[in-house]
């Protein structure tokens, strides 16, 4: 099992450009999960999905859309990046929410928006 | 809204010392507390995860211990190795209002001397 897997690694932007993250996992999760890791602030929800077609906002949404149309894969878009994007993703996902599952995650995406 | 605290920032230690890490979290009403770690570079792995219901979990030489009613958690290391130089990511789910938004401390960097 490949676990959860993330496309790319590493992307550099300039500021008003776009770009896809790709998430996929391989375990038949029903839920997904996009976060960002900045310096002193720790990992913040920006969306997460309940399933197949369902997505629904975090904690710091603003200027990132979503999509899960295939219950493998989960996508984050930013439709034009800025510079205070600047950080590193990871995707996570786990079986249910409801308290016994833990999340697991993805190796994360650094992503510098100059 | 939650808040999740971690103490110390940083710690070192020398090889087989015990060591104790601290975790507290303002709102009680919680599904379940986890202990993740988070090498260099490297997505999150999760070691251990509480239910609201239980008071600790064990694994290996990692013990952790969950007092609801007073917003702490403990992570205790036994015969502390270099390889558990990373670190570690104290993270709360919460219940009510989002059932499925984990809470993360910003983390306490371990170091072990050989």
């Amino acid at each position: 099992n490949a676990g959860v897997t993330q496309t790319p690694k590493f992307r550099v932007l300039k500021t008003g450009q776009s770009m896809t993250l790709l998430c996929a996992q391989d375990m038949n999760h029903e839920y997904m999960y996009w976060y960002r890791q900045d310096p002193g602030m720790g990992l913040r929800l920006i969306h997460y999905s309940v399933g197949e077609g369902t997505t629904a906002k975090g904690e710091v949404p603003d200027g990132y859309n979503v999509s899960r149309l295939k219950k493998q894969n989960f996508l984050l878009g930013l439709e034009s990046a800025a510079p205070s994007q600047t950080s590193v993703y990871f995707c996570a996902s786990s079986y249910s929410a409801g308290g016994i599952d833990t999340q697991y995650f993805g190796p994360g995406t650094r992503l510098t928006v100059l | 809204k939650q808040e999740v605290t971690q103490i110390p920032a940083a710690l070192s230690v020398p090889e087989g010392e015990n060591l104790v890490l601290n975790c507290s979290f303002t709102d009680s009403a919680i599904y379940n507390l986890q202990w993740f770690r988070q090498d260099p570079g490297k997505g999150l792995t999760s070691l251990l995860l509480i239910q609201s219901s239980q008071r600790e979990q064990t694994s290996g030489r990692l013990n952790a211990s969950l007092d609801k009613s007073s917003g702490r958690s403990t992570l205790y290391i036994a015969a502390s190795q270099p390889g558990d130089s990373a670190t570690y990511l104290c993270a709360v789910l919460n219940s009510g209002g989002s059932n499925y938004k984990l809470t993360f401390g910003k983390g306490t960097l371990l170091t072990v001397n050989p």
